[in-house]
């Protein structure tokens, strides 16, 4: 049982290039969910999605995109990537539904992305 | 919104000893519930125990427990005979009820070393 699956581990990208961060899950979860871990402020909320199709927008969207493409899968997109967007990504999922908070949400190994 | 504090940047414990991590929240719902996470230098992201907030009594896991108390928005863990193993990142985390399809709000994280 893999759980949730992340790639790339490690990317170093150049100011304005783009690339695509790639998740998935086997545990049959609605929701989805991409995190940006920076020192001092924990794990910050990008965007996430509630159930296949649906998406939304978090505490710090700009700047990325994202797409739902099915119920296993969740990608992150940085269309224009800049030294700001430099951080540990994480995808973690739940089998959390509309106004349901307890369920503990899995993670990914994270990403590591540096922008130069 | 919600609002999740841990004021301790950073904790040490001997081996075998004690140790109480802090945290502090905020929100307006009613439903919710609160976990510990721990990151340990593989950056996984494991969940340490989870509090649903309509319960009186606190939640314990082995060497783990929570010293919940919710007049006070206090979410305090602690970890008893502390083992080398317990070295990590501990994130304080909240869910809440609403909309928030499982959404977590994270504290900016303790650092706990345990001396040999």
């Amino acid at each position: 049982n893999a759980g949730v699956t992340q790639t790339p581990k490690f990317q170093v990208l150049k100011t304005g290039q783009s690339m695509t961060l790639q998740c998935a899950q086997d545990m049959n979860h609605n929701s989805m969910y991409w995190y940006r871990q920076d020192p001092g402020m924990g794990l910050r909320l990008i965007y996430y999605s509630a159930s296949e199709g649906t998406t939304d927008k978090g505490e710090v969207p700009n700047g990325y995109n994202v797409s739902r493409l099915n119920k296993r899968e969740f990608s992150l997109r940085l269309e224009s990537a800049a030294p700001s967007q430099t951080s540990v990504y994480f995808c973690a999922s739940s089998e959390a539904q509309g106004g349901t908070g307890h369920y503990e949400q899995y993670f990914g190994p994270g990403t590591r992305l540096t922008v130069t | 919104a919600q609002t999740v504090t841990q004021s301790q940047p950073e904790m040490s414990v001997q081996e075998a000893e004690t140790v109480t991590l802090s945290c502090t929240y905020d929100t307006s719902e009613s439903d919710y519930y609160l976990f510990w996470y721990k990151q340990p230098p593989s950056r996984q992201m494991i969940l340490v125990i989870r509090q649903e907030a309509y319960k009186q009594q606190n939640a314990t896991e082995n060497r783990f427990s929570v010293n919940f108390q919710k007049a006070a928005k206090s979410f305090s863990l602690k970890i008893s005979d502390s083992q080398l193993g317990d070295a990590a990142m501990y994130f304080c985390a909240l869910g809440a009820g609403g909309t928030s399809y499982g959404k977590l709000t994270f504290g900016q994280g303790t650092i706990l070393t345990v001396h040999p």
